[in-house]
Protein backbone atom coordinates (compact mmCIF):
# COMPACT_ATOMS: atom_id res chain seq x y z
CA UNK A 1 0.00 0.00 0.00
CA UNK A 2 0.74 3.41 -0.54
CA UNK A 3 0.87 6.04 2.31
CA UNK A 4 2.37 9.19 3.28
CA UNK A 5 2.00 10.27 6.83
CA UNK A 6 2.59 13.63 8.09
CA UNK A 7 2.62 13.44 12.03
CA UNK A 8 2.50 16.87 12.61
CA UNK A 9 -0.82 18.60 12.05
CA UNK A 10 0.18 22.00 13.02
CA UNK A 11 3.27 24.04 13.68
CA UNK A 12 3.74 27.62 14.74
CA UNK A 13 7.01 29.12 15.21
CA UNK A 14 8.48 32.89 15.16
CA UNK A 15 10.03 34.80 12.45
CA UNK A 16 13.57 33.80 11.88
CA UNK A 17 13.37 30.64 13.63
CA UNK A 18 14.40 26.88 11.41
CA UNK A 19 11.57 24.36 11.26
CA UNK A 20 11.43 21.41 10.11
CA UNK A 21 8.43 19.33 8.70
CA UNK A 22 8.70 15.66 8.79
CA UNK A 23 7.23 13.04 6.10
CA UNK A 24 7.49 9.69 6.14
CA UNK A 25 6.33 7.71 3.59
CA UNK A 26 5.49 3.77 2.58
CA UNK A 27 5.79 2.11 -0.68
CA UNK A 28 6.63 -1.43 -1.57
CA UNK A 29 7.94 -0.19 -5.19
CA UNK A 30 11.71 0.50 -6.00
CA UNK A 31 11.42 3.15 -7.96
CA UNK A 32 9.22 5.83 -6.71
CA UNK A 33 8.90 10.15 -6.55
CA UNK A 34 8.21 12.28 -3.47
CA UNK A 35 6.99 15.49 -3.69
CA UNK A 36 6.51 18.61 -1.49
CA UNK A 37 3.52 21.00 -2.36
CA UNK A 38 2.85 24.56 -0.25
CA UNK A 39 -0.83 25.43 0.03
CA UNK A 40 -1.02 29.54 1.06
CA UNK A 41 -3.93 30.83 2.39
CA UNK A 42 -4.93 31.76 -0.97
CA UNK A 43 -5.81 27.94 -1.90
CA UNK A 44 -3.48 27.13 -4.58
CA UNK A 45 -1.24 24.12 -4.79
CA UNK A 46 2.11 25.12 -5.47
CA UNK A 47 5.02 22.88 -6.51
CA UNK A 48 7.97 22.97 -3.97
CA UNK A 49 10.57 19.92 -5.15
CA UNK A 50 10.46 16.54 -6.71
CA UNK A 51 12.73 14.04 -5.60
CA UNK A 52 13.05 10.23 -7.32
CA UNK A 53 14.23 7.43 -5.21
CA UNK A 54 17.46 6.90 -6.42
CA UNK A 55 18.78 10.56 -5.27
CA UNK A 56 19.51 10.65 -1.60
CA UNK A 57 21.83 13.60 -1.96
CA UNK A 58 20.07 16.37 0.18
CA UNK A 59 18.94 19.63 -1.95
CA UNK A 60 18.93 23.62 -0.70
CA UNK A 61 17.06 26.55 -2.55
CA UNK A 62 17.40 29.34 -1.06
CA UNK A 63 15.95 29.09 2.51
CA UNK A 64 14.31 25.50 1.05
CA UNK A 65 16.18 22.71 1.85
CA UNK A 66 15.19 18.65 1.43
CA UNK A 67 16.42 15.61 3.96
CA UNK A 68 15.88 12.12 1.55
CA UNK A 69 16.57 9.29 3.54
CA UNK A 70 15.54 5.97 2.20
CA UNK A 71 16.52 4.11 5.19
CA UNK A 72 14.04 5.47 7.33
CA UNK A 73 11.57 6.12 4.85
CA UNK A 74 11.58 10.08 5.40
CA UNK A 75 11.58 13.29 3.25
CA UNK A 76 11.63 15.53 5.49
CA UNK A 77 11.65 19.80 4.67
CA UNK A 78 13.57 22.47 6.53
CA UNK A 79 12.64 26.25 6.28
CA UNK A 80 15.54 28.02 7.11
CA UNK A 81 14.87 31.69 9.07
CA UNK A 82 11.32 31.70 8.37
CA UNK A 83 9.24 34.45 7.60
CA UNK A 84 5.74 35.42 7.40
CA UNK A 85 5.13 34.26 3.82
CA UNK A 86 6.04 30.86 4.47
CA UNK A 87 2.76 30.54 6.56
CA UNK A 88 0.88 27.48 4.62
CA UNK A 89 -0.33 23.99 4.65
CA UNK A 90 2.37 22.05 3.24
CA UNK A 91 1.92 18.38 1.81
CA UNK A 92 4.23 15.59 1.46
CA UNK A 93 3.26 13.54 -1.52
CA UNK A 94 4.39 10.25 -3.07
CA UNK A 95 3.82 8.58 -6.45
CA UNK A 96 5.17 5.22 -8.05
CA UNK A 97 4.36 2.54 -10.14
CA UNK A 98 1.75 0.92 -8.64
CA UNK A 99 0.08 4.22 -8.15
CA UNK A 100 -0.10 4.95 -11.27
CA UNK A 101 -1.20 8.31 -12.02
CA UNK A 102 -2.32 9.32 -9.24
CA UNK A 103 -0.24 11.52 -6.41
CA UNK A 104 -0.90 10.26 -2.84
CA UNK A 105 -0.77 13.21 -0.65
CA UNK A 106 -0.20 13.04 3.18
CA UNK A 107 -2.46 15.03 5.32
CA UNK A 108 -0.27 18.23 5.49
CA UNK A 109 1.19 20.42 8.13
CA UNK A 110 0.14 23.92 8.69
CA UNK A 111 2.95 26.27 9.57
CA UNK A 112 2.20 29.55 10.94
CA UNK A 113 4.85 31.78 11.50
CA UNK A 114 4.72 34.57 13.96
CA UNK A 115 6.41 37.99 13.54
CA UNK B 1 1.38 30.75 -11.52
CA UNK B 2 1.52 27.19 -12.46
CA UNK B 3 -0.36 27.57 -15.86
CA UNK B 4 -2.87 26.19 -15.12
CA UNK B 5 -6.77 27.89 -14.91
CA UNK B 6 -9.76 26.24 -13.44
CA UNK B 7 -13.21 28.49 -13.59
CA UNK B 8 -15.16 29.49 -11.96
CA UNK B 9 -13.04 30.18 -9.07
CA UNK B 10 -16.23 30.25 -6.12
CA UNK B 11 -19.78 27.98 -7.24
CA UNK B 12 -22.71 28.16 -4.53
CA UNK B 13 -25.35 25.86 -5.45
CA UNK B 14 -28.21 23.98 -3.68
CA UNK B 15 -28.52 20.25 -3.38
CA UNK B 16 -29.70 18.25 -6.45
CA UNK B 17 -28.55 20.63 -8.69
CA UNK B 18 -25.91 19.78 -11.23
CA UNK B 19 -22.46 22.08 -11.71
CA UNK B 20 -19.60 22.02 -14.52
CA UNK B 21 -16.06 22.62 -13.21
CA UNK B 22 -13.39 23.91 -16.45
CA UNK B 23 -9.92 23.50 -16.57
CA UNK B 24 -7.07 24.43 -19.19
CA UNK B 25 -3.95 23.10 -18.65
CA UNK B 26 -0.51 24.58 -19.36
CA UNK B 27 0.26 24.68 -22.53
CA UNK B 28 1.08 21.73 -24.28
CA UNK B 29 0.51 19.31 -21.70
CA UNK B 30 -1.72 16.73 -22.68
CA UNK B 31 -3.02 14.94 -19.13
CA UNK B 32 -5.66 16.59 -17.09
CA UNK B 33 -6.20 15.43 -13.23
CA UNK B 34 -8.67 16.06 -11.39
CA UNK B 35 -8.79 16.22 -7.03
CA UNK B 36 -10.83 17.04 -4.63
CA UNK B 37 -9.61 18.45 -1.26
CA UNK B 38 -12.27 18.17 1.45
CA UNK B 39 -11.81 18.62 5.17
CA UNK B 40 -12.28 15.13 6.29
CA UNK B 41 -10.99 13.33 2.98
CA UNK B 42 -8.06 15.54 2.58
CA UNK B 43 -6.92 15.50 -1.23
CA UNK B 44 -8.03 12.62 -3.04
CA UNK B 45 -7.61 11.78 -6.80
CA UNK B 46 -10.31 11.69 -9.08
CA UNK B 47 -10.04 11.03 -12.60
CA UNK B 48 -7.08 11.66 -15.23
CA UNK B 49 -7.57 12.19 -18.52
CA UNK B 50 -4.71 12.01 -21.49
CA UNK B 51 -5.20 13.76 -24.44
CA UNK B 52 -9.25 13.39 -24.36
CA UNK B 53 -9.36 9.59 -23.30
CA UNK B 54 -9.77 8.28 -19.88
CA UNK B 55 -6.48 7.38 -18.17
CA UNK B 56 -6.93 6.30 -14.57
CA UNK B 57 -10.21 6.65 -12.38
CA UNK B 58 -9.82 7.24 -8.04
CA UNK B 59 -12.35 7.97 -5.76
CA UNK B 60 -14.81 9.16 -8.08
CA UNK B 61 -18.40 9.31 -7.35
CA UNK B 62 -21.02 7.64 -10.52
CA UNK B 63 -22.58 11.30 -10.00
CA UNK B 64 -19.26 13.21 -11.24
CA UNK B 65 -18.34 12.59 -14.73
CA UNK B 66 -15.31 14.59 -16.32
CA UNK B 67 -14.29 14.62 -20.38
CA UNK B 68 -11.35 16.31 -21.84
CA UNK B 69 -12.13 18.20 -25.22
CA UNK B 70 -10.09 18.37 -28.71
CA UNK B 71 -8.17 20.98 -27.60
CA UNK B 72 -7.58 19.33 -24.45
CA UNK B 73 -9.18 21.88 -21.66
CA UNK B 74 -11.06 19.44 -19.08
CA UNK B 75 -14.83 19.41 -17.44
CA UNK B 76 -15.77 17.79 -14.61
CA UNK B 77 -19.84 17.60 -14.43
CA UNK B 78 -20.77 17.00 -10.62
CA UNK B 79 -24.47 16.44 -10.36
CA UNK B 80 -27.35 15.65 -7.58
CA UNK B 81 -25.12 17.57 -5.44
CA UNK B 82 -24.94 16.35 -1.82
CA UNK B 83 -23.96 18.77 1.14
CA UNK B 84 -20.83 16.30 1.43
CA UNK B 85 -19.81 17.70 -2.12
CA UNK B 86 -18.62 21.02 -0.69
CA UNK B 87 -15.09 20.83 -1.47
CA UNK B 88 -12.10 22.59 -2.94
CA UNK B 89 -11.76 20.98 -6.64
CA UNK B 90 -8.15 20.78 -7.83
CA UNK B 91 -7.20 20.31 -11.36
CA UNK B 92 -4.09 19.78 -12.40
CA UNK B 93 -1.57 18.99 -15.68
CA UNK B 94 1.38 17.20 -16.78
CA UNK B 95 3.45 17.02 -20.21
CA UNK B 96 2.64 13.36 -21.32
CA UNK B 97 0.77 10.40 -20.20
CA UNK B 98 0.87 11.12 -16.55
CA UNK B 99 3.32 7.97 -15.81
CA UNK B 100 4.56 8.42 -12.32
CA UNK B 101 7.62 10.55 -12.91
CA UNK B 102 6.11 13.71 -14.22
CA UNK B 103 5.47 16.34 -11.77
CA UNK B 104 1.69 17.65 -11.80
CA UNK B 105 1.19 21.63 -12.01
CA UNK B 106 -2.29 22.13 -10.14
CA UNK B 107 -4.70 25.28 -10.81
CA UNK B 108 -6.07 28.10 -7.79
CA UNK B 109 -9.15 25.20 -7.74
CA UNK B 110 -12.14 25.68 -7.51
CA UNK B 111 -14.61 26.26 -4.07
CA UNK B 112 -17.68 24.36 -4.60
CA UNK B 113 -19.77 25.23 -1.91
CA UNK B 114 -23.50 22.91 -1.62
CA UNK B 115 -26.51 24.68 0.37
Amino acid sequence: AQKVTQAQTEISVVEKEDVTLDCVYETRDTTYYLFWYKQPPSGELVFLIRRNSFDEQNEISGRYSWNFQKSTSSFNFTITASQVVDSAVYFCALSSYSSASKIIFGSGTRLSIRP
Amino acid sequence: DSGVTQTPKHLITATGQRVTLRCSPRSGDLSVYWYQQSLDQGLQFLIQYYNGEERAKGNILERFSAQQFPDLHSELNLSSLELGDSALYFCASSPRQGAFQETQYFGPGTRLLVL
